[in-house]
């Protein structure tokens, strides 16, 4: 069962940020948040992951909202390598093996 | 050193045959994992192993898909009597520990197609 929602898609010019969001209302405190990107005909990539506070890596930053049910992606200088499907997802790594649900996501296309 | 390797990287069958798919792991990573995905859909999850044994195997969608992993690195997946549904890229997946740091490193997937 979906644990998260996305948009289907969204465009982003070349050079800006791009910001993508992930709703998890349902989200349970052990729960983290993972992103993770699959660039077309290629296997999926680890972005990210969090639990409350925001994270930042060399590759984009989370920002995970107070109350954990929400939480946005941000690709701070999008480029046209960064068009891909984006999925958000949430996992008690604690007490699972990370089978992750990975859902449809959202079609990130960067615009030159 | 090398990533996830998956063989073959496209499989076309005809319905009804047995088919073999292979996934070399990163090297010291004790957990794998098997995902399918559908055109359109993101990665569906199958089994994973943790070593040699299957942890979870909940994902497997009837019993004529079977998994191994003998001696706790490569892993086949084994389908008998191949559907036309079957038809999708297998993605094989893994990571240091199981429900650990969270990163699993996916192969490029093998692409099965049933006619």
């Amino acid at each position: 069962d979906a644990k998260t929602t996305q948009p289907p898609s969204m465009d982003c010019a070349e050079g800006r940020a791009a910001n993508l969001p992930c709703n998890h209302s349902t989200i349970s405190g052990n729960e983290y948040v993972y992103w993770y990107r699959q660039i077309h005909s290629q296997g999926p990539q680890y972005i990210i992951h969090g639990l409350k506070n925001n994270e930042t890596n060399e590759m984009a930053s989370l920002i995970i909202t107070e109350d954990r049910k929400s939480s946005t992606l941000i690709l701070p200088h999008a480029t046209l390598r960064d068009t891909a499907v984006y999925y958000c997802i949430v996992s008690d790594r604690a007490n699972t093996g990370n089978q992750f649900y990975f859902g449809t996501g959202t079609s990130l296309t960067v615009i030159p | 050193g090398a990533g996830v390797s998956q063989t073959p990287s496209n499989k076309v069958t005809e319905k009804g045959k047995y088919v073999e798919l292979r996934c070399d792991p990163i090297s010291g990573h004790t957990a794998l994992y098997w995902y399918r995905q559908s055109l359109g859909q993101g990665p569906e999850f199958l089994i994973y192993f943790q070593g040699t044994g299957a942890a979870d195997d909940s994902g497997l969608p009837n019993d004529r898909f079977f998994a191994v992993r003998p001696e706790g690195s490569v892993s086949t997946l084994k389908i008998q009597r191949t559907e036309r549904g079957d038809s999708a890229v297998y993605l094989c997946a893994s990571s240091y520990i199981a429900g650990g740091a969270g990163e699993l490193f996916f192969g490029e997937g093998s692409r099965l197609t049933v006619l």
